[in-house]
């Protein structure tokens, strides 16, 4: 099993649908959790963390299960602007580095 | 404006030549990682320096060598490159150690084009 596993998609949807994307990991031990955002040619940007209890940014509300190890991230009323790939990030206590996962892209369309 | 600044930007190489790509980091952070992207592939971690140190190599060949004289700077020395090693390379920085909730902060990037 990989480490942090991603729908690649692409999800098409039209403007002002709601959507969701779920991201797994494997190690349960895992602390810290992002959802990352690239555009096309671009470096990654954070889109924001994810907290134990959920967490809601505007549109966008993430949402962690560790039970099942999963992180989830809502996206409603989309805008054209949101296509991007959405990169899900975990942090594996004891180590200095944050896993990526492949992405999930997103095309939002008029 | 980003913390995290590369350079150059874009660059242009034979397979004979030498060149380095720079990262610098005005964030106060430990951690510097080198990643690469390929067209249409997910990011793959190349190195990773955490208080100066190399903590990781993710079995890069030897043909791309990477450099941390200090914790603002970053080098990746590239000789002998080969056609297939032209992408995107991140750079970036983190706070380090194992404090949580440290998200990663990353250059524009370096596109490479090996000819």
């Amino acid at each position: 099993r990989k480490e942090v596993e991603q729908d690649p998609g692409p999800f098409n949807v039209p403007e002002g649908a709601t959507v969701a994307f779920n991201c797994t990991y494997s190690n349960s031990a895992s602390q810290s959790f992002f959802w990352y955002r690239q555009d096309c040619r671009k470096e990654p940007k954070l889109l924001m963390s994810v907290y134990s209890s959920g967490n809601e940014d505007g549109r966008f509300t993430a949402q962690l299960n560790r039970a099942s190890q999963y992180i989830s991230l809502l996206i409603r009323d989309s805008k054209l602007s949101d296509s991007a790939t959405y990169l899900c990030v975990v942090k594996r206590p004891g180590y200095s580095t944050l896993t990526f996962g492949k992405g999930t892209m997103l095309l939002v369309s008029p | 404006e980003t913390g995290v600044t590369q350079t150059p930007r874009h660059l242009v190489m034979g397979m004979t030549n030498k060149k380095s790509l720079k990262c610098e980091q005005h964030l106060g952070h430990n951690a510097m990682y080198w990643y690469k992207q390929s067209a249409k592939k997910p990011l793959e971690l190349m190195f990773v320096y955490n208080f100066k140190e190399q903590t990781e190599n993710n079995s890069v060949p030897s043909r791309f060598s990477p450099e941390c004289p200090n914790s603002s700077h970053l080098f990746l020395h590239l000789h002998t490159l080969q056609p297939e090693d032209s992408a995107l390379y991140l750079c970036a920085s983190s706070q380090g150690g194992d404090r949580l909730n440290t998200e990663a902060f990353f250059g524009q990037g370096t596109r490479l084009t090996v000819v």
